[in-house]
């Protein structure tokens, strides 16, 4: 399989525990990106990665995130001291614009968090 | 900053039958491109089709088709000959300067045999 692949799947945790997640993005993709989607609503933007460069951060990711990309490959997703509201569905996609003038992006299939 | 609006949450309709996906964003961006994603249950994201804001003609892909109306912010997918395989979460996602994509609340798209 050569798609965007997240680890673990499911990860059920208890308040104030740190939970980390990884993608690994198809190997060519220079482009990462978290999202998070909670129940009932669209994904929203975390940030991005652009090889081992991170570009861009949204307010959502709070001081409790942090993200690496440390030799421009897998990502890691890191939450401390997680809080119920931290409980979605995190998201990982992977891009690579090359010659196109769109950016397409790849979706893993996500790791489902719940936080107790 | 970018918003979406997916005015319906849910629809239903029978297998072969044409359902059309209503999607209105805000920008301030010129250039841009818009994307619909489906969710199906229990599974990933999957782009449906995109359609570049500078092309005025709309883009089609197989069954699936947009009505692109720029002027009014507007981008409805239209799905032809429903099969059961469309049942899934539609996302409406502009993309503008910024890499990130900007999703609508989606709406669920159920396909009745």
């Amino acid at each position: 399989d050569t798609g965007v692949s997240q680890n673990p799947r499911h990860k059920i945790t208890k308040r104030g525990q740190n939970v980390t997640f990884r993608c690994d993005p198809i190997s060519e993709h220079n482009r990462l990106y978290w999202y998070r989607q909670t129940l009932g609503q669209g994904p929203e933007f975390l940030t991005y990665f652009q090889n081992e460069a991170q570009l861009e951060k949204s307010r959502l990711l709070s001081d409790r995130f942090s993200a690496e990309r440390p030799k421009g490959s897998f990502s890691t997703l890191e939450i401390q001291r997680t809080e119920q509201g931290d409980s979605a569905m995190y998201l990982c996609a992977s891009s690579y614009p090359g010659l196109s003038s769109y950016n397409e992006q790849f979706f893993g299939p996500g790791t489902r968090l719940t936080v107790l | 900053a970018q918003t979406v609006t997916q005015s319906q949450p849910e629809m239903s309709v029978q297998e072969a039958e044409t359902v059309t996906l209503s999607c209105t964003y805000d920008t301030s961006e010129n250039n841009y491109y818009l994307f619909w994603y489906k969710q199906p249950p229990s599974r990933q994201m999957i782009l449906v089709i995109r359609q570049e804001a500078y092309k005025q003609q709309n883009a089609t892909e197989n069954r699936f088709s947009v009505n692109f109306q720029k002027a009014a912010k507007s981008f409805s997918l239209k799905i032809s000959d429903s099969q059961l395989g469309d049942t899934a979460m539609y996302f409406c996602a502009p993309q503008g300067g910024s890499e990130k994509l900007v999703f609508g609340k989606g709406m669920k798209l159920t396909v009745n045999p």
